[in-house]
């Protein structure tokens, strides 16, 4: 197992098209996060799943996010109509169960332009 | 809710000692984590701690003070490729989100 997979590395994409993000966990954990952050922040969270479901959702993620892990292994990120203020890195990290932290992936940054 | 605070940045010199302190308040608690950030790259973990007191590993130590709601990281012998970003995260007694403080850019000298 090579840790947590995100695809792209890099998106740059015009305002008001629609964007997906891929997530592949390490394969043996049930939970999976994402988490937005912007250049000199901490990471916000957006989401969560445990298995296939998601428990979770931030209040700052709007109605163009949308997030889903349909056979509880990866997960998708869908930004639809973005916004310049939507450019950040987005990470994604899994965990097994509630005793360990996270380990994260490397990131996919968008730029909306 | 929960409010995390630690220092935007610190400066220190190679071979000293750096402390980076944390607090935070939330309705909850369920442990507090430690992770190192590198310009551009992922989140790493370094320590947790989910009792008070000192946890040691190597040149990295974290406290813990749940009735203060006060951490540290103690980062010892500081070597260049140490000047990073440190963050502080807090799990709530529900689940397993964490939350992020804003992080503590570190600058190591010569």
């Amino acid at each position: 197992d090579t840790g947590v997979s995100q695809n792209p590395r890099h998106k740059i994409t015009k305002r008001g098209q629609n964007v997906t993000f891929r997530c592949d966990p390490i394969s043996e954990h049930n939970r999976l996060y994402w988490y937005r952050q912007t250049l000199g922040q901490g990471p916000e969270f957006l989401t969560y799943f445990q298995n296939e479901a998601q428990l979770e959702k931030s209040r700052l993620l709007s109605d163009r996010f949308s997030a889903e892990r349909p056979k509880g292994s990866f997960s998708t990120l869908e930004i639809q109509r973005t916004e310049q203020g939507d450019s950040a890195m987005y990470l994604c990290a899994s965990s097994f169960g509630t005793g360990d932290g996270y380990t994260f992936g490397s990131g996919t940054r968008l730029t909306v332009v | 809710g929960q409010n995390i605070d630690q220092p935007t940045e610190m400066t220190a010199t190679e071979g000293a000692i750096v402390q980076i302190n944390c607090t935070y308040q939330t309705s909850g608690f369920n442990g507090l984590f430690w992770y190192q950030q590198h310009a551009g790259e992922a989140p790493t973990f370094l320590s947790y701690n989910v009792l008070d007191g000192l946890e040691e590993k190597g040149r990295f130590s974290s406290f813990l003070s749940r009735s203060k709601g006060y951490s540290y990281l103690l980062l010892k012998e500081l070597q260049m490729k140490d000047s990073a970003s440190y963050l502080c995260a807090v799990r709530k007694a529900a689940g397993n989100k964490l939350t992020f403080g804003g992080g503590t850019r570190v600058l190591v000298k010569p």
